[in-house]
């Protein structure tokens, strides 16, 4: 079956610059979706199709994707990014999600 | 807007059934795809089911045996039936919404709803 691999957590500054890695199989080939999840709350989209933001989603979240690995990454990380993040994508019309990645701003 | 709602017990005792249902507001059920995702305390997520507006189904292979996922378009609801609980089947359950699959996001959420398993 297929699986996303996320680094269990990473940390970072305030103002600097974090990125989470997501890795799959070809995952360049799929559409990967990211998600912010708080303490207590439902998750929320902040990137999809690799590299697209919802409305609302502020600049500093960024996708890419290249080869096996896509990247979020968060510039200029405030104390409010703090949370877990989630990637997400479909194989054969399954959906996989990676493990997350608690972000700690430290 | 559209908002979804999940609703059920959340207390089921071990190798009885888990029953949810989650109501859509805002808009129709008759278009996109709807999930379930559930998340066990302090773990990752984990999808469930998915059911689209004609009807068809998807199921995450190491729950099938257990699960049916079914919609009502005249109360633009779906529902979720989980068979054979176990304390493993502990989780927020949440319901989603995708526009369609193979690589469409989970644009929006429900709150989720704790089901504990236990007697």
């Amino acid at each position: 079956s297929y699986e996303l691999t996320q680094p269990p957590s990473v940390s970072v500054s305030p103002g600097q610059t974090v990125s989470i890695t997501c890795s799959g199989d070809n995952l360049e080939r799929k559409y990967v979706s990211w998600y912010q999840q708080k303490p207590g709350q439902s998750p929320v989209l902040v990137i999809y199709e690799r590299f697209k933001r919802p409305s609302g989603i502020p600049e500093r979240f960024s996708g890419s994707n290249s080869g096996n690995t896509a990247t979020l990454t968060i510039s200029g990380t405030q104390d409010l990014d703090e949370a877990d993040y989630y990637c997400q994508a479909w194989d054969n019309n399954y959906v996989i999600f990676g493990g997350g990645t608690k972000v700690t701003v430290l | 807007q559209v908002q979804l709602l999940e609703s059920g017990p959340g207390l089921v005792k071990p190798s009885e059934t888990l029953s949810l249902t989650c109501t859509v507001s805002g808009g129709s059920i008759s278009n996109k795809y709807w999930s379930w995702i559930r998340q066990p305390p302090g773990k990752g997520l984990d999808w469930i089911a998915y059911i689209s507006h004609s009807g068809s189904t998807k199921y995450n292979p190491s729950l099938e045996s257990r699960v049916t996922i079914s919609s009502d378009t005249s109360t633009n609801k779906f529902s979720l039936e989980l068979r054979s609980v176990t304390a493993a089947d502990t989780a927020i359950y949440y319901c989603a919404r995708h526009p369609h699959v193979g690589g469409d996001p989970f644009d929006i959420w429900g709150q989720g709803t704790l089901v504990t398993v236990s007697t």
